[in-house]
């Protein structure tokens, strides 16, 4: 079965400064990986997702991630986060042997300091 | 593109009275669609996998006669939450799944905020 793990649950950043938040999955394969970001009361939206070949990912606004086969670990990052970017982010495995079906990570708050 | 959208955006019912929540993918074909569940400041669950034209399959824990899923046609998915209880009271997004771009992913829907009183 597959699992994800974000061990972040809050990270309060200051605006302009860097982020990072941390992913790390549990799969007997090669997983599907997704970041998605959901501001409250809303729907996901999707940042960025890997499938296979390059292992940096680039996504919208200015966010990256990086998948590492061998640390079990898919970060995403931003260099300098903007006060649109306080909400919750969940990392996410899918898998085709799984029907394509999503697990998500508990996902993480990040809320910016002016 | 891959705009996925729900009705209603919230809904609220009385104990007892049944709900259905609409899910349609406006400018794609979805032979798959899936629905989730999310609790506030909790992760999504997923409760079940609805194909278009067959049963939908359910997760462990999940029950369909309480859930009721139905994917008619590839851009419509509907789920009904039968004699519905407070603890049913949710916030339920649905998600639609595109090959296009030689990979897959799900877009998801805005959501639906049931309150059963």
């Amino acid at each position: 079965a597959q699992s994800v793990t974000q061990p972040d649950i809050h990270i309060t950043v200051s605006e302009g400064a860097s982020l990072e938040l941390r992913c790390n999955y549990s799969y007997g394969a090669t997983p599907y990986l997704f970041w998605y970001v959901q501001s409250p009361g809303q729907g996901l939206q999707l940042l960025l997702k890997y499938f296979s070949g390059d292992t940096l990912v680039q996504g919208i606004k200015g966010f990256e991630a990086e998948f590492k086969r061998s640390q079990s670990s898919f970060n995403l990052r931003k260099p300098s986060v903007h006060w649109s970017d306080a909400a919750e982010y969940f990392c996410a495995v899918g898998a085709k042997a799984a029907g394509n079906k999503l697990t998500f990570g508990g996902g993480t708050r990040v809320l910016v300091k002016p | 593109g891959a705009v996925v959208s729900q009705h209603p955006s919230w809904v609220i019912c009385k104990s007892g009275t049944s709900v259905k929540i609409e899910c349609r993918s406006l400018d794609f074909q979805a032979t798959t669609m899936f629905w989730y569940r999310q609790f506030p400041k909790q992760s999504l669950m997923l409760m079940a996998t609805s194909n278009e034209g067959s049963k939908a399959t359910y997760e462990q824990g999940v029950e369909k006669d309480k859930f009721l899923i139905n994917h008619a046609s590839l851009t419509l998915s509907t789920l009904t939450v039968t004699s519905a209880h407070p603890e049913d009271s949710s916030f339920y997004i649905c998600s639609a799944e595109s090959g296009r771009g030689g990979g897959y992913e799900q877009y998801f829907g805005p959501g639906t905020r049931l309150t059963v009183t």
